[in-house]
C-alpha cells in the first residue's frame, strides 16, 4: 500500500465551481499536511499546511485534515482559471537521520474552463 | 533571490551514457532532496541529505549516485543512462523540519 493515495484526475470544472481535492494516507506518525500547487512545466509550491486534524482557511482555499480517517481535503472556492494546475498532498514525516521526509500525492491536475 | 538552481534545464542522453545533474541553493538550507516525477507517479524521491556530510537512499536509488558537495550543492549522478530513467528530474531543498519544501524548476530528461 502507498503511503499516500490521490486521484490524479484529470478534474475539469467551471470557472466559480467548489473543487473538492482529497489524499488518504496510512502513517499515523504524519503530523504535517501540505498541498504544494504545480503549474505545467513548473516545480511545486507551498500553496498552504495544516498541522495535526482540523481546518485551515487562506482566502479562497482551506485545508482540512480528518487524522481519525486519514483523509486530507483541499477546498477552492469560486475557481479561477489561474487555479489551472496539479495539486500535490504531502503529509510531513521526519527521516530517523534527520530532514524532512516529503511524501507525494501522485497529484490531481485540475483544469477550471471559462 | 535565486532560491534553487538546477542545471541543465533539458538534455537528451544515448543508453550508456553517464551524466550529472547539479543542484545548488542559495537559502542556507540544511536538507536536500532528488526526485523524479513521472505521468502518474507522483514526486518519487531518489537520494536526499539530511545535513552537510550526510546522504541517504530514498524510494527509487537504483541507477544513481549522489554528492554533497558542500551545504549549497547536490549533485545526482546517472553513471550509465538507461531509457528508463527518461523523467522530469527536481532537486528540493528545505531549513529545517517541519517546513516547506523549495523547489528548482526542472531538469527534464530523455534517454534513448
Amino acid at each position: 500500500q502507498k503511503e499516500v493515495e490521490q486521484d490524479p484526475g484529470p478534474l475539469s470544472v467551471p470557472e466559480g465551481a467548489i473543487v473538492s481535492l482529497n489524499c488518504t494516507y496510512s502513517n499515523s506518525a504524519f503530523q504535517y499536511f501540505m498541498w504544494y500547487r504545480q503549474y505545467s512545466r513548473k516545480g511545486p509550491e507551498l500553496l498552504m499546511y495544516t498541522y495535526s486534524s482540523g481546518n485551515k482557511e487562506d482566502g479562497r482555499f482551506t485545508a482540512q485534515v480528518d487524522k481519525s480517517s486519514k483523509y486530507i481535503s483541499l477546498f477552492i472556492r469560486d475557481s479561477q482559471p489561474s487555479d489551472s494546475a496539479t495539486y500535490l498532498c504531502a503529509p510531513l514525516g521526519l527521516f530517523t537521520g534527520g530532514g524532512n521526509k516529503l511524501t507525494f500525492g501522485t497529484g490531481t491536475q485540475l483544469k477550471v474552463e471559462l | 533571490n535565486a532560491g534553487v538552481t538546477q542545471t541543465p534545464k533539458f538534455q537528451v542522453l544515448k543508453t550508456g551514457q553517464s551524466m550529472t545533474l547539479q543542484c545548488a541553493q542559495d537559502m542556507n538550507h540544511n536538507s536536500m532532496y532528488w526526485y523524479r516525477q513521472d505521468p502518474g507517479m507522483g514526486l518519487r524521491l531518489i537520494y536526499y541529505s539530511a545535513s552537510e556530510g550526510t546522504t541517504d537512499k530514498g524510494e527509487v536509488p537504483n541507477g544513481y549516485n549522489v554528492s554533497r558537495l558542500n551545504k549549497r550543492e547536490f549533485s545526482l549522478r546517472l553513471e550509465s543512462a538507461a531509457p528508463s530513467q527518461t523523467s522530469v528530474y527536481f532537486c528540493a531543498s528545505t531549513p529545517t523540519v517541519n517546513t516547506e519544501a523549495f523547489f528548482g524548476q526542472g531538469t527534464r530528461l530523455t534517454v534513448v
